[in-house]
Parts: structure tokens; sequence; C-alpha cells
């Protein structure tokens, strides 16, 4: 089993939809929870992190970790065209600084 | 792109050549991390660095060697470069384990 798995799409949503991103882990030593956002043929770049169980929200953005479940989501509402991109979720430890990626999910927000 | 820049940007060369790739940054950050990008592979870390003269390993550090001679270089180096090292090379730096930054790519094409 892979210790995170992360669904690659594509994903297609019209201007202003609700967006879910997930993640799935098996390793329950993860600690802490982030989500990059990677523009085409850029760096990725970090959006939001979350530490533990719980929710944290900035803006359109709403992260989600439950760790009893080993998920974790990252939501944005009234989705725009800027927001087509790649996103990955990575997670770590918190001991070693090494970051565990997802492979990415491409997300399309049609005007 | 938080302070990083990688050189060259774009770079090809031919089987069995050795190449340095330059990972430099001005945010005076312990942690620095070389990844690779391959589609259906995601981010790859091939080696990171938690102080000057101190690197260690990470998943897919075969054929690549790096090195840290002051804080802010980070250099990777492809011994004898081959058609499986055909990539999109990233450099990350950080200071806390769940925030890392990413430079903007190499994209290496090794014919």
């Amino acid at each position: 089993q892979k210790e995170v798995e992360q669904d690659p799409g594509p994903l297609s949503v019209p201007e202003g939809a609700i967006v879910s991103l997930n993640c799935t882990y098996s390793n329950s030593a993860f600690q802490y929870f982030m989500w990059y956002r990677q523009y085409s043929r850029k760096g990725p770049e970090l959006l939001m992190y979350t530490y533990s169980s719980g929710n944290k929200e900035d803006g359109r953005f709403t992260a989600q970790v439950d760790k009893s479940s080993k998920y974790i989501s990252l939501f944005i509402r009234d989705s725009q065209p800027s927001d087509s991109a790649t996103y990955l979720c990575a997670l770590d430890r918190g001991s070693n600084y090494k970051l565990t990626f997802g492979k990415g999910t491409l997300l399309t927000v049609n005007p | 792109d938080a302070g990083i820049t990688q050189s060259p940007r774009h770079k090809v060369t031919e089987t069995g050549t050795p190449v340095t790739l330059r990972c430099h940054q001005t945010e005076n950050h312990r942690y620095m991390y070389w990844y690779r990008q391959d589609p259906g592979h995601g981010l790859r870390l091939i080696h990171y660095s938690y102080g000057v003269k101190d690197t260690d390993k990470g998943e897919v550090s075969d054929g690549y060697s790096v090195s840290r001679s002051k804080t802010e270089d980070f250099l990777l180096t492809l011994e004898s470069a081959t058609s499986s090292q055909t990539s999109v090379y990233f450099c990350a730096i950080s200071e806390e384990p769940y925030e890392q930054y990413f430079g903007p790519g190499t994209r290496l094409t090794v014919t």
C-alpha cells in the first residue's frame, strides 16, 4: 500500500463550483498535512498546512484533516479559472523534515 | 519563489556527460532539498541537506550526488547522465517541517 494516495483526475468544473480534492494515507505517524498548488511549468507553492486533525480556513480554501480515517481534503469555494492548476497533498511526520507527496490532481475551472 | 533561484533553467546534454545543477537561496534556511518530478511519479526526493556539509539520501538517490559548502548553495551532480534522468528538477528550502518553498525548476533533457 502506498503511503499517500491521490486521485490524479483530471477534474473539470464550471466557474463558481465547489471543488473537493482528497488524499488518503496509511501511516498514522504523519502529523503535518499540507496542500501545494502548482501551475503549469512552475514550482509548487504552499497553499496551507494543518497540524493534526481539524479544519483550517483561508479565504476560499478550507483544509480538513481526519486522522481517524487517514483522510485529508481541500475545499475550494467559488472556484475561479485562476484556480486551474495541479494540487498536491504533502504529509510530514514532524521529525525528519522530509515530505511525502501525493501525485497531484489536475484541476481545470472553466469560465 | 521565496528567494530561490535555480540554474540553468533548461539544459540539453548527451548521455554519459556530467551535469551540475545549482540551487541558490537568499533566505538563510537550514534545510535544502532536490526533487525530480516525472509524469506518473509525482515529486520524488533525491537528496536533502540539513546544514553545511550535512547531506542525506532521498528515495531516488542512485546516480546523483550533492554538495553544500555554503548555507545558500546546494549543488546536484549527475556524474554520468542517462536518459532516465530526463526530468524536471526542483530545489526547495525549509526552516519548519511543514513549510517547503520551491524554486522555479530546471528542465533537463538527456539525449
